[in-house]
């Protein structure tokens, strides 16, 4: 099982350029979720998704799309890249477990810079 | 809203015990969660609790619960360098969503 992956690791853009963050899981979980990252801010939800074909928005989901059209992947989009955008990015999957417990599995992340 | 409090950082010497606190918001939250993200990598869940727990102990790892006060703890006992990261505090929020609410995170350091 190689668990949650994300591509790109690193990625470098120009402002107003566009990208997708690709996530794939392998553990056929129900739930996504793309994060970012800043520093002294914790993690903040960006969007998730609870089944294939669903969306939804999380905390900060102002210039960010995404798209559920297989269960195992997620894809995370910036139509029009800002400096404020630039953040590590995690993807994370999950499942209900026992008495709904709904343990989050983290990919390795990937580091994005707006310039 | 709902909200999530650590303090930022903690230093403690190897072998010693480190105790890393968190306090939130929401009472009808049904699970705490404790992850560990070691540097430039992703978050890995370490342990977590039901809401009707006052604790719960993983080999090395104690957390426990004040419902009244909303306050969790991480005891981790015998802290060796290798546990050196970030630890986030999480609670669970909404219903069939699995969605988390995380801390700011607590950054540990083992002094040898």
């Amino acid at each position: 099982n190689a668990g949650v992956t994300q591509t790109p690791k690193f990625r470098v853009l120009k402002t107003g350029q566009s990208m997708t963050l690709l996530c794939a899981q392998d553990m056929n979980h129900e739930y996504m979720y793309w994060y970012r990252q800043d520093p002294g801010m914790g993690l903040r939800l960006i969007h998730y998704s609870v089944g294939e074909g669903t969306t939804a928005k999380g905390e900060v989901p102002d210039g960010y799309n995404v798209s559920r059209l297989k269960k195992q992947n997620f894809l995370l989009g910036l139509e029009s890249a800002a400096p404020s955008q630039t953040s590590v990015y995690f993807c994370a999957s999950s499942y209900s477990g026992e008495g709904n417990s709904y343990e989050q599995y983290f990919g390795p992340g990937t580091r994005l810079t707006v310039t | 809203g709902e909200d999530v409090e650590q303090s930022l950082f903690l230093s403690v010497r190897e072998g010693d015990s480190s105790v890393i606190n968190c306090t939130y918001t929401d009472s009808s939250s049904t699970y705490l969660y404790w992850y560990k993200q070691e540097p430039g990598a992703g978050l890995q869940l370490l342990t977590y609790i039901f809401s009707n727990m006052d604790m719960k102990q993983d080999q090395r790892l104690t957390v426990l619960l004040n419902k009244k006060d909303k306050h969790l703890s991480l005891r981790i006992a015998d802290t060796q360098t290798g546990d050196s990261a970030i630890y986030f505090c999480a609670e669970s929020i909404g219903s069939n969503t699995g969605k988390l609410i995380f801390g700011q995170g607590t950054t540990l350091q083992v002094k040898p």
